[in-house]
């Protein structure tokens, strides 16, 4: 069963400054999805960045992006020029590709989360 | 854009009744996936459904139970309700060949027992 494991309960940054969140994970397959997901106090589950385990290029989405490391299976998020709106919990999650219809996509293990403080 | 839909937003039920949470996929999703977060935990997968057939299951408890409807939308049923099934209730939709379709879930349904 695969696993993944978010190291940092809780991480703070400043306004405008850079922050990275830790994910690691364990899996023996070797085609998978990794997801950084943000819950906002309302609670909406939102994705932030998605990588596909085949692709050796690191996932850019505006100021998110990732450091991909697949054989140390390590997977953290960097977020630069940090917003007030970026405060949330955020989830590292892993699902395996394949599955009927591709089903086994959308079947997420979540690591345990980090609560993002953003000071003014 | 239509997102998925979740209904109720809000539940109250007291020990051993019995819940029915609804799930509308975003139009032409053919797959839908449930998950359980309880109170200060990530979100457990429970059951995914594809094209009306169950095609997943996780840590879904017996006394639950789903189905995936002729129009694709989902029902999560719950009996003999329990104090730890108290929790926010995630329903996720994506197409088929989902590896290139984005996962989008809905906004959740709080159950709460009492």
């Amino acid at each position: 069963a695969q696993t993944v494991t978010q190291s940092q309960p809780e991480m703070s940054v400043q306004e405008a400054e850079t922050v990275t969140l830790s994910c690691t994970y364990d899996t023996s397959e070797s085609d998978y999805y990794l997801f950084w997901y943000k819950q906002p106090p309302s609670r909406q589950m939102i994705l932030v960045i998605r990588q596909e385990a085949y692709k050796q290029q690191n996932a850019t989405e505006n100021r998110f992006s990732v450091n991909f490391q697949k054989a140390a299976k390590s997977f953290s998020l960097k977020i630069s020029d940090s917003q007030l709106g970026d405060a949330a919990m955020y989830f590292c999650a892993y699902s395996s590709s394949g599955g009927a219809g591709g089903t086994s996509y959308g079947k997420l293990t979540f690591g345990q989360g980090t609560i993002l403080t953003v000071h003014p | 854009a239509a997102g998925v839909i979740q209904s109720p937003r809000h539940l109250i039920k007291e020990k051993r009744e019995t819940a029915t949470l609804k799930c509308y996929p975003i139009p032409r999703h053919d797959t839908v996936y449930w998950y359980q977060q309880g109170p200060g935990q990530d979100p457990q997968f429970l059951i995914s459904f594809y094209e009306k057939m169950q095609s997943d299951k996780g840590s879904i408890p017996d006394r639950f139970s789903a189905q995936q409807f002729s129009d694709y939308h989902s029902e999560l049923n719950m009996s003999s309700l329990e104090l730890g099934d108290s929790a926010l209730y995630f329903c996720a939709s994506s197409q088929w060949g989902g590896d290139n379709s984005p996962l989008h879930f809905g906004n959740g349904t709080r159950l709460t027992v009492t």
